[in-house]
């Protein structure tokens, strides 16, 4: 069955930086589309980033567009998200999430979503 | 970027009831919305997309409508299991957008 597994996450200053990881497992991986979305604390969802298939397309939200960078390694089945100079307001719940088609060229609901790993941005 | 509102932002009803909530966009959007439910502490579980489509698995009393900048969730009888929150996303354009989610309650 298809499984996502977030880690990384923890307590970090302002200004620092993080590395989420997203093992997958259960799918081939290297043929479809991810996507990071977060989820600040009592609050709704907030999509992050996409990465395609093959890692040739990337999209990101204004928020962090400059700060965080996703990744992948398809030889390792894992999905990745660098996150520099974080903020206050970047701590939540941060997902991985699977596209619903495969090899999508347009974008895609979500059908499998990790259990999250939280961050939290605090001095 | 597209707005999604969702209205009501809060709903209370009870077991058996039919309730809809409403998901309207910005701009026209075609088809390219999905819905999710969320239970507390869980990940987002896909309901429906391309706005009318059951995800496999999801039960027949969960369905969508609607098309251009007005959509719709209808849970026909309520049942225990679907008290959570619900969101809507639109797919039609990056960056993907959420709808800022609809609290349904047990009355």
């Amino acid at each position: 069955q298809v499984q996502l597994v977030e880690s990384g996450g923890g307590v970090v200053q302002p200004g620092g930086s993080l590395r989420l990881s997203c093992a997958a497992s259960g799918f081939t991986f290297r043929s479809y589309g991810m996507h990071w979305v977060r989820q600040a604390p009592g609050k709704g969802l907030e999509w992050v980033a996409f990465i395609r298939y093959d890692g040739s397309n990337k999209n990101s939200a204004d928020s962090v567009k400059g700060r965080f960078t996703i990744s992948r390694d398809n030889s390792k089945n894992t999905l990745y998200l660098q996150m520099n100079s974080l903020r206050t307001e970047d701590t939540a719940v941060y997902y991985c999430a699977k596209d619903f088609t495969i090899f999508g060229v347009v974008m895609m609901p979500f059908d499998y979503w990790g259990q999250g790993t939280l961050v939290t941005v605090s001095s | 970027d597209i707005q999604l509102t969702q209205s009501p932002s809060f709903l209370s009803a009870s077991v058996g009831d039919r309730v809809t909530i409403t998901c309207r966009a910005s701009q026209g959007i075609s088809s390219y919305l999905a819905w999710y439910q969320q239970k507390p502490g869980k990940a987002p579980k896909l309901l429906i997309y391309a706005a009318s489509t059951l995800q496999s698995g999801v039960p027949s009393r969960f369905s969508g409508s609607g098309s251009g900048t007005e959509f719709t969730l209808t849970i026909s009888s309520l049942q225990p299991e679907d008290f959570a929150t619900y969101y809507c996303q639109q797919l039609n354009s990056y960056p993907s957008t959420f709808g800022q989610g609809t609290r349904l309650e047990i009355k």
